[in-house]
């Protein structure tokens, strides 16, 4: 039940791209198909953005997308937008109906 | 409106016990599992325990195993989480979440605040 490893920080210029990503084991993210990915605004309650690893939820802009590779995950905001400024969270399945979340990073919009 | 609206949080000495409640509307309650999710003070968020829709199987993380225990009431559309034995490094603000699919969490309440201190 180690967390996911996440980058701290990353950045972009608004209209760029920008890659997270989300290391774990054969455990969790290697072994299933169930990545999914948050967002999370300073006092807010984080929002779902990305689904078994790259499904993305009714209303979430096609800017997000996500992908996977052996036992990395990845988030991919494209075209950079003020409001994307966030902290997002991986999250894995790990198994016997428990689940674990990536460390965190911080995204800023330079 | 769909919601989650969780309640009971508040200030506890070490070694107290503490019970958080979570009110779901709008949704049939007794077709989902449940998460609680925790998030330690500028910290990221952790995952806490599922319990599945007829309260039958739950499931814990490690560091919460023989102290909290996570229990539902379909009847009165409500989650709980009965935390005992606290310790300082339970201080967080503690969500309780939805998933649309295995580990979607589509909903979360707005969270309630546990401090853990003497």
């Amino acid at each position: 039940q180690s967390a996911l490893t996440q980058p701290p920080s990353a950045s972009g210029s608004p209209g760029q791209s920008v890659t997270i990503s989300c290391t774990g084991t054969t455990s969790d993210v290697g072994g299933y198909n169930y990545v999914s990915w948050y967002q999370q605004h300073p006092g807010k309650a984080p929002k779902l953005m990305i689904y078994e690893v790259n499904k993305r939820p009714s209303g979430v802009p096609d800017r997000f997308s996500g992908s996977k590779s052996g036992n990395t995950a990845s988030l991919t905001v494209s075209g950079l937008q003020a409001e994307d400024e966030a902290d997002y969270y991986c999250s894995s399945y790990a198994g016997t109906n428990t689940d674990v979340f990536g460390t965190g990073t911080k995204v800023s919009v330079l | 409106e769909v919601q989650l609206v969780e309640s009971g949080g508040g200030l506890v000495q070490p070694g107290g016990s503490l019970r958080l409640s979570c009110a779901a509307s709008q949704f049939t309650f007794n077709r989902y599992w449940m998460t609680w999710v925790r998030q330690a003070p500028g910290k990221g968020l952790e995952w806490v325990a599922n319990i599945n829709e007829g309260g039958s199987d739950k499931y814990y993380v490690d560091s919460v195993k023989g102290r909290f225990s996570i229990s539902r009431d379909n009847a009165q559309n409500s989650l709980y989480l009965q935390m005992n034995s606290l310790r300082a490094e339970d201080t967080a603000v503690y969500y309780c979440a939805r998933p649309y699919s295995r580990n979607a969490f589509d909903l979360w309440g707005q969270g309630t605040m546990v401090t853990v201190s003497a």
